[in-house]
């Protein structure tokens, strides 16, 4: 089946650094990638929608300068939460899908501000 | 975005059967119902979706009601690995506002107890 890879898969740096995390589609190549995050025991909330070569969408209240994305291929989108704080401490996710095929998820990638 | 209602949790009993209710009641006639469920800190997984018949997959049987305005998820005989959190969306088709994208709501936290 379709196999979604994020790197790296947690990631801990201090207050102040930019931290990018990587979404590839291993298999398949993804029209439409979309970014998560998701505070502890909570659900995932869509960040936002990314096709290859155009600009990413941002759901309402999605800071854009502050959470980077670069979608430069048809498998690989990049997500960089620029100036981390404590505050974007969360679980990052990202999904991928080929025109109206299901959505295939990464596993994640946990990131802690210290 | 067109919402669903899930329970918040569930019980069931290894081996034995799951019936999770999902209610849609604003449901359009071009939204797909989708499933995903989601392990503890992992990625969502894509279980099975439909349009109006019901479905059936290696993982899962999906009920659609005629009107639409349900739908429920059926696990044949569920095991310890079938707890996680499972959710059920409403995705439009490409063209439309959606986009194709997904909004999870809270889903239903299912346990399985041995």
């Amino acid at each position: 089946g379709a196999v979604v890879s994020q790197h790296p898969s947690w990631v801990i740096c201090k207050s102040g650094t930019s931290v990018k995390i990587e979404c590839r589609s291993l298999d398949f190549q993804a029209t439409t990638m979309f970014w998560y995050r998701q505070f502890p025991k909570q659900s995932l909330m869509l960040m936002a929608t990314s096709n290859e070569g155009s600009k990413a969408t941002y759901e309402q209240g999605v800071e854009k300068d502050k959470f980077l994305i670069n979608h430069a291929s048809l498998t690989l989108s990049t997500l960089t939460v620029t100036s981390a704080h404590p505050e974007d401490s969360s679980f990052y996710i990202c999904s991928a899908n080929r025109g109206m095929e299901p959505q295939h998820f990464g596993d994640g990638t946990r990131l802690s501000i210290l | 975005d067109a919402k669903t209602t899930q329970p918040n949790s569930m019980e069931s009993n290894e081996e034995e059967p799951v019936h999770l209710p999902c209610n849609h009641s604003t449901i359009s006639g071009t939204d797909y119902i989708h499933w995903y469920r989601q392990l503890p800190s992992q990625g969502p997984e894509y279980v099975i979706h439909g349009l109006t018949s019901n479905v059936n997959n290696r993982m899962a049987s999906l009920a659609i009601a005629e009107d639409r305005k349900s739908s429920t998820l059926i696990l044949h005989r569920a095991t310890l690995r079938d707890a996680a959190v499972y959710y059920c969306i409403l995705r439009g088709i490409h063209g439309s506002s959606n986009t194709g994208k997904l909004i999870f709501g809270q889903g239903t936290t299912l346990q399985v107890k041995p």
